[in-house]
Formats: C-alpha cells, sequence, structure tokens
C-alpha cells in the first residue's frame, strides 16, 4: 500500500507554545488530506480537510485559528497547535488518498503540559 | 455514509479463525464495506473492501450477505499481533475519501 508518514511521533511541548505536526505522502501525490484527532479510548474525528494550494476545511467545532492547516504541495501537509493547552493533548493523525483510498500516518501523540 | 454497529469487544484463541461482525442495515446500492484496524498508537490500517461478493485477501476474507445489510471479516488463523480495533466504514468508493469512524471492536488474541 501507499505510505504516509509523519513527523514526529510524539512531541511534549509546554503550555502556550505552538507545535507543528507534517504529514508526508512518500510515494504518491495527495491533493487531499485529512486530519484527524483521537482521545484516549475514543475513536477518530475527522478535525479538517487539507486541499493543496487553497484554503483548508473545517469540521464543526475545531477553531480554524487554533489549528493552522497548510498544504503547500502535493506530497505535505503541516498541522500546526498554536497556544497549545493541557485540552490538546491527543493522538494526531494523517492520512493521504491515493486512487480513492485512504492510507493512514502512524500518528502523532501530542503531551501538552 | 450508513452507520454501522459493532460490537464492543471481543476474544479469540491465537491460531483460531476470529469473526468479526458489523451491521450496516442502511446502506445504500453504491456504498462500499470497508475494514481498518488500529493498533494501539499507531495509525489505521487498511485491511480489506468490497460492494457486494466476498473478498479475500492476504491479510483476511470478508463476506457480505446477500441482502447487504451485515458483513463478516475473518481472519483466519489470529495472531497475539492481531490484537486491536477493528472498525467497519460503509462510504461510497470515489468520495473524498474521509472516513468516518465509529467505536470499532476491541479484538483480543490470547495465547
Amino acid at each position: 500500500g501507499a505510505v504516509v508518514s509523519q513527523h514526529p511521533s510524539w512531541v511534549i511541548c509546554k503550555s502556550g507554545t505552538s507545535v507543528k505536526i507534517e504529514c508526508r505522502s512518500l510515494d504518491f501525490q495527495a491533493t487531499t488530506m485529512f486530519w484527524y484527532r483521537q482521545f484516549p479510548k475514543k475513536s477518530l474525528m475527522l478535525m479538517a480537510t487539507s486541499n493543496e494550494g487553497s484554503k483548508a476545511t473545517y469540521e464543526q467545532g475545531v477553531e480554524k485559528d487554533k489549528f493552522l492547516i497548510n498544504h503547500a504541495s502535493l506530497t505535505l501537509s503541516t498541522l500546526t497547535v498554536t497556544s497549545a493547552h493541557p485540552e490538546d493533548s491527543s493522538f494526531y493523525i494523517c492520512s493521504g488518498i491515493r486512487n480513492t483510498e485512504a492510507f493512514f500516518g502512524q500518528g502523532t501523540r501530542l503531551t501538552v503540559v | 455514509d450508513a452507520k454501522t454497529t459493532q460490537p464492543t469487544s471481543m476474544d479469540c484463541a491465537e491460531g483460531r479463525a476470529a469473526n468479526l461482525p458489523c451491521n450496516h442495515s442502511t446502506i445504500s446500492g453504491n456504498e462500499y464495506v470497508y475494514w481498518y484496524r488500529q493498533i494501539h498508537s499507531q495509525g489505521p490500517q487498511y485491511i480489506i473492501h468490497g460492494l457486494k461478493n466476498n473478498e479475500t485477501n492476504e491479510m483476511a476474507s470478508l463476506i457480505i450477505t446477500e441482502d447487504r445489510k451485515s458483513s463478516t471479516l475473518i481472519l483466519p488463523h489470529a495472531t497475539l499481533r492481531d490484537t486491536a480495533v477493528y472498525y467497519c466504514i460503509v462510504t461510497r468508493s470515489g468520495s473524498a475519501r474521509q472516513l468516518t469512524f465509529g467505536s470499532g471492536t476491541q479484538l483480543t488474541v490470547l495465547p
């Protein structure tokens, strides 16, 4: 299957700082990528749709000014959690689309202290 | 996308077949049944998908009932590494492919 790589795998940051998470499609071009968030013992929840060359589309209840998404190339989408707070601690997962199929990154564990 | 219903958890003995059921009684004619699994602290992994015919690949088999209102994922010889949450998702192939994840089934393979 296609390969989607996320970096970093885990990060710990201080409250009030910003954290950038990268999602790369390694062997295909992804005009669309999706960002999900998963809290402990819960299912994945879609946060936003990242579109190459245009603005991201956010799901209801997700603050676009807090979760900045940039999709500047066909192989890279980034999610920046701005002014992070402990309640933003979660598992963030991206997916890229190849031939209408979704392939997921390995996820990023964010802990805000 | 059609809603799916799965048991919360299941156990299976190592080496035995694991049969994971999924109900999707409101599935539409153009919707596929997809199965993904998520091993702890990893991203979801694609397993298999089908429209109406039974499907088999190197990981699993998918049995879809004739009325398409339910399906069963079969792992023929479960190993400890198959312990994961298994998600059954119904969606139109060719759509934007954001996926709606339900609660899934926690499969625990016991030694």
